[in-house]
């Protein structure tokens, strides 16, 4: 099954606040996890990626954690702005013989002063 | 600066109508994709073509084909609008080989009346 689950579907959080953004993945052959960020009126953008060989990845105030027993994987915000008011996705891509992402159906954030 | 163009930002069309979406990319890319956004589904693939002349299905193609003729360029054709095909086209592209991120243009809304 080629499916990813995020959750949840809206989030809103107060500036200063952390943003939490849960995805799920069903088939093990998955090796690769990007998130996309994506402002109104614009294409998403690559915003973070992980490896399932590492636990955390950082960069700046994003962090993904990546939990390759349980399948899941979910994207971290600390000390949100209202800048970061987007639509976030997460993806996944396998050794399938192609370089198709599998995309999650999106989580709306966003942070209110 | 990496750039994917899309042709047009908003289409009207008629129900039954030919449709010609274009999308082209300056970064020498292999790879190219099409996309439909759809609010609470997010992104799902339609086509994807990895060298000129190439393309695969990916996993909404009914109603959609594609056209490949240069590297630059990939065109998404709608034969015969409806009203279902009503929603936000993006497309990427991608260098070939390994993990390489995706790059979007800033989508076509297209409306099917």
């Amino acid at each position: 099954q080629q499916q990813v689950k995020q959750s949840p579907q809206s989030l809103i959080v107060q500036k200063g606040g952390i943003s939490i953004i849960n995805c799920a993945y069903e088939n093990t052959a998955f090796d690769y996890f990007p998130w996309y960020q994506q402002f109104p009126g614009k294409g998403p953008a690559l915003l973070i990626a992980i490896r399932p060989d590492v636990s955390e990845k950082k960069e700046g105030r994003f962090t993904i954690s990546f939990n390759k027993s349980a399948k899941q994987f979910s994207l971290h915000i600390m000390d949100s702005q209202p800048g970061d008011s987007a639509t976030y996705f997460c993806a996944a891509l396998g050794d399938f013989g192609n370089e198709k992402l599998t995309f999650g159906t999106g989580t709306r954030l966003t942070i209110i002063p | 600066d990496v750039k994917v163009t899309q042709s047009s930002r908003y289409l009207v069309k008629r129900t039954g109508e030919k449709v010609f979406l274009e999308c082209v990319q300056d970064m020498d890319h292999e790879n190219m994709f099409w996309y439909r956004q759809d609010p609470g589904l997010g992104l799902r693939l339609i086509y994807f073509s990895y060298d000129v002349k190439m393309k695969e299905k990916g996993d909404i193609p009914e109603g959609y084909s594609v056209s490949r003729e240069k590297k630059e360029r990939f065109s998404l054709i709608l034969e015969s609008a409806s009203t279902n095909q009503t929603s936000m086209y993006l497309c990427a592209s991608s260098s070939a080989g390994g993990v390489n991120e995706q790059f979007f243009g800033p989508g076509t809304r297209l409306t099917v009346l």
